[in-house]
């Protein structure tokens, strides 16, 4: 079946610093999204991704969608203490209904 | 997102009783999704429905588990006979249409299911 390779799995930064995370997948997906997740909540939706290619901005987060159509990366500029969490990028492939494949999540921490 | 709601947020059931987690899709929604979470994992696909129907059961467990989303109502989530590997978070997610157009899910805060 398809999967979604996400890394890093951890990251421990200063406030201020700027983030990067990727993800890979063994096969080409048609959407992705990217989420955030608080502890003992469900993922908060931060960018969707339609078209490869396609880089996308939402405040101090930016994602693209790699033209290869089997990756993408989030950024996140001038973190700040509320940026803390797991960060999750989800893909959707053809003909697969709207079912989301998740990878395993990037932990971050920010040190103030 | 606070607009799916689902509850109960916590649940504990002994081993061998039956659990029922229910979800209510964001207004104008009539996709559901559910999702299973095991502790510092990702979220696992389980089951895709519409009103009345089953689209995808390919990420459902063959017994015990089972999923509606009735005419009326919330959907619901029901595993029977629960044994403690199905402790985790179930997470349910509604989005507007369905495949071919805007996709975008959005998640409820969880059901925490512990079985002691």
């Amino acid at each position: 079946g398809q999967q979604l390779n996400q890394s890093p799995q951890s990251m421990f930064i200063q406030e201020g610093e700027d983030v990067s995370m990727n993800c890979t997948s063994s096969s080409i997906f048609n959407t992705w999204l990217w989420y955030k997740q608080d502890p003992g909540e469900g993922p908060v939706l931060l960018i969707a991704l339609y078209k490869a290619g396609e880089l996308t901005s939402n405040g101090r987060l930016t994602a693209q969608f790699g033209t290869t159509r089997k990756d993408s990366f989030l950024n996140i500029s001038a973190s700040i203490p509320s940026d803390v969490g797991i960060y999750f990028c989800a893909g959707q492939g053809h003909n697969q209904g709207g079912k989301l494949i998740f990878g395993q999540g990037t932990e971050l921490s920010v040190k103030p | 997102n606070a607009g799916v709601m689902q509850n109960p947020r916590h649940l504990v059931r002994r081993r061998g009783q039956e659990a029922r987690l229910r979800c209510s899709p964001m207004k104008g929604h009539s996709h559901v999704y559910w999702y299973r979470q095991l502790p510092e994992e990702g979220l696992k696909f389980m089951v895709y429905l519409q009103k009345e129907n089953i689209i995808d059961e390919s990420g459902m467990p063959k017994e015990r588990f089972s999923a509606e989303f009735p005419k009326e109502g919330p959907s619901i989530l029901r595993i029977q006979q629960v044994v403690r590997g199905d402790s985790a978070a179930y997470f349910c997610a509604s989005s507007p249409r369905g495949p071919g157009g805007s996709t975008e899910a959005f998640f409820g805060q969880g059901t925490r299911l512990t079985v002691v």
